[in-house]
């Protein structure tokens, strides 16, 4: 059984385009992340949302936006591609507030999407 | 604002050789540390954290790493390298104080192990 599964896990578009990017756990997390990994393999948070309440809001461009129906979900939506936005995109959870700690959480990571915009 | 550094965007040993990748950070306060590896096409997976207690924390696949505070370093090694080992390792640093964990990440390191 996956933990942390997201979908698509490539996609290739178009610049101005809109894309979806979606973000499922199995594991009874609270907690839940989007990071960018770019070409250089740099990691840096994008989002992180608590019991569907956003927590982290880094400084990231408005045409993302994430969604959280339910807290097994994170989706990152994307309006407008830009070529800059082609990175991998990674999901993660964690036990999150109500796990006791939740700075020394452990995250657990999914497969990521590698995003191609052309 | 918290940062970490990683000496070395890539590291060759070989087979069996002793693993030292390295690791600072900059914080006004001890944060808690993570070292985190990620295998070619997928995703981060913990390998150790240090959060309070014992500075010598040792982690999965025979990893382990020791927090100095006076150096403000958690340097990750191995005494024998495998060729399963070969990966991408990455540093992070979560501040203690914010009730929620803010990974900040290093641009990582790939370990490199020939035969």
């Amino acid at each position: 059984d996956t933990a942390v599964s997201q979908t698509p896990k490539y996609l290739v578009t178009q610049m101005g385009n809109d894309k979806s990017i979606k973000c499922e756990q199995n594991l009874g997390h609270d907690t839940m992340y989007w990071y960018k990994q770019d070409s250089k393999k740099f990691l840096k948070i994008m989002f992180s949302y608590n019991n569907k309440e956003l927590i982290i809001n880094e400084t990231v461009p408005n045409r993302f936006s994430p969604k959280s129906p339910d807290k097994a979900h994170l989706n990152l939506h994307i309006n407008s591609l830009e070529l800059g936005d082609s990175a991998v995109y990674f999901c993660a959870s964690s036990q999150g507030l109500a796990g006791g700690l939740p700075t020394t959480d452990t995250q657990y990571f999914g497969p990521g999407t590698r995003l191609t915009v052309l | 604002a918290q940062s970490v550094t990683q000496l070395g965007s890539h590291v060759s040993v070989s087979e069996g050789a002793l693993v030292l990748l390295r690791c600072n950070y900059s914080s006004s306060v001890p944060p808690y540390l993570f070292w985190y590896v990620q295998y070619p096409n997928q995703g981060l997976q913990l390998l150790l954290k240090y959060t309070t207690g014992a500075t010598l924390v040792k982690g999965i696949n025979g990893f382990e790493a020791e927090f100095k505070k006076s150096e403000t370093s958690f340097h990750l090694t191995k005494p024998s390298a495998h060729m399963s080992d070969a990966a991408e390792y990455f540093c992070a640093v979560s501040p203690m104080n914010t009730g929620f964990q803010k990974l900040v990440f290093g641009t990582g390191t790939r370990l490199l192990v020939s035969p």
